[in-house]
This record gives structure tokens, C-alpha cells and sequence, in this order.
């Protein structure tokens, strides 16, 4: 149980294009969904966390026009690399937290997406 | 702000031996921590995870203990195996805030057969 698939695997795109990450709960249903990046050799860094029918809620320093977070169900949250750079190429993770609340219980991680921009 | 770390890189150890990851926090509010695996090009797995009123807990091979006072918890797996080679990150968080979860750097365990 608790599968999160992440769509694409692998994108490779020229500078200035958009790219649609999806995120899905597979077997349950998320009533939040957070948005991780990693850079080589580092941490997963929190970049914004995502609540069914709401605004998401981006961390300090992450740009809310240029990462657009969606989550319109509770199956399924998008990011947006709106206008894509270089500098955004990194390994972008999606996580999902079922209906149980906050309290003991672990995040469920698809399995990344790798952006590169030329 | 790297309110959890895990100090060592890598870890190598022989098939059969135990394998013992460490991870240090300093945010006294965490109490809630886990482990986690990660395989090349996939998204970390959910290993094993501790409330901070236990000090130990136990899943098969996978031992995770909690020392609050020393804000430090390790993972130990015995006995190890080749197919435990991967990259383990901790993780923290507070019981009532989940979205607040804090990563380490990883380690990067190899069992050598």
C-alpha cells in the first residue's frame, strides 16, 4: 500500500519551456502532498507543501511564479517549472501524507524527476 | 539551517556484520524521526520510524534507537546484507506539524559480500 508514482521520470528540455511534473497517490488519498528538491550529494530540500483544494505553501526563498503547485484532487498534485532555466536542473521529488492527519506517520515518496535544461 | 545531520558520507561493511548509520539533531521540538532508503533514481522508501516517548524500536533486521538527551538516533541493520546497500536519510519532524519534516544529507551504506 501507500504508492506515489511521479510522472515524468526524465525531462530534458530546451531553456525557456515549461515542464508539467505530476504527482499521484495511487492506493490512497492525500490530503497533502509536499514538493522536495535535491542537489547532487545533499539533502531533500522542502519546496513548498501542497493541501487538496488549497494554496500551496512554498518555503522561504522558493519562488511561488516560477514553481506552480497544484493540487486539485486528492489523488493528484502538479508542479510547474514555469519558463525553465539551467540553473532549475535538479532531481525533484513529490510526497504524499494520507487522510490519518499529521500525527506518526510517515511521508510516501514517488520516485523523482529528473530535470535537465539546456 | 541544518537542523539534522548525518556527519558520515558513506559506510562500508561485510556481509553478515552490523551496519550502524547515525543521525544528530539540534531542534529540541522534534519527536518524530525516520529512516529512509534510497535507491539510484528512485524515491526514498519508508524504513522504520520512532516517537520520541520510545527509545528503541524494532522491525526485523532494523533496530532504530533514540537518545533525546544527546539529540541523536541511529539506524542499525544486522545482519546486513548486499541488497541494504543504498543511500539512507533521517528525518525529523514534530508529531503535529508533519509538513515540517527536516532531512539529513544521506548516507551512503555498501555491504560488501
Amino acid at each position: 500500500g501507500a504508492v506515489v508514482s511521479q510522472h515524468p521520470s526524465r525531462v530534458i528540455c530546451k531553456s525557456g519551456t515549461s515542464v508539467k511534473i505530476e504527482c499521484r497517490s495511487l492506493d490512497f488519498q492525500a490530503t497533502t502532498m509536499f514538493w522536495y528538491r535535491q542537489f547532487p550529494k545533499q539533502s531533500l530540500m522542502l519546496m513548498a507543501t501542497s493541501n487538496e483544494g488549497s494554496k500551496a505553501t512554498y518555503e522561504q526563498g522558493v519562488e511561488k511564479d516560477k514553481f506552480l503547485i497544484n493540487h486539485a484532487s486528492l489523488t493528484l498534485s502538479t508542479l510547474t517549472v514555469t519558463s525553465a532555466h539551467p540553473e532549475d536542473s535538479s532531481f525533484y521529488i513529490c510526497s504524499a501524507l494520507g487522510q490519518g492527519g499529521y500525527s506518526n506517520q510517515p511521508q510516501h515518496f514517488g520516485d523523482g524527476t529528473r530535470l535537465s535544461i539546456l | 539551517d541544518q537542523q539534522v545531520k548525518q556527519n558520515s558520507p558513506s559506510l562500508s561493511v561485510q556481509e553478515g556484520r552490523i551496519s550502524i548509520l547515525n543521525c544528530d539533531y539540534t531542534n529540541s521540538m522534534f519527536d518524530y524521526f525516520l529512516w529512509y532508503k534510497k535507491y539510484p533514481a528512485e524515491g526514498p522508501t519508508f524504513l522504520i520510524s520512532i516517537s520520541s516517548i520510545k527509545d528503541k524500536n524494532e522491525d526485523g533486521r532494523f533496530t532504530v534507537f533514540l537518545n533525546k538527551s544527546a539529540k541523536h538516533l541511529s539506524l542499525h541493520i544486522v545482519p546486513s546484507q548486499p541488497g541494504d546497500s543504498a543511500v539512507y536519510f533521517c528525518a525529523a519532524s514534530t508529531v503535529y506539524n508533519n509538513n515540517d519534516m527536516r532531512f539529513g544529507a544521506g548516507t551512503r551504506l555498501t555491504v560488501k559480500p
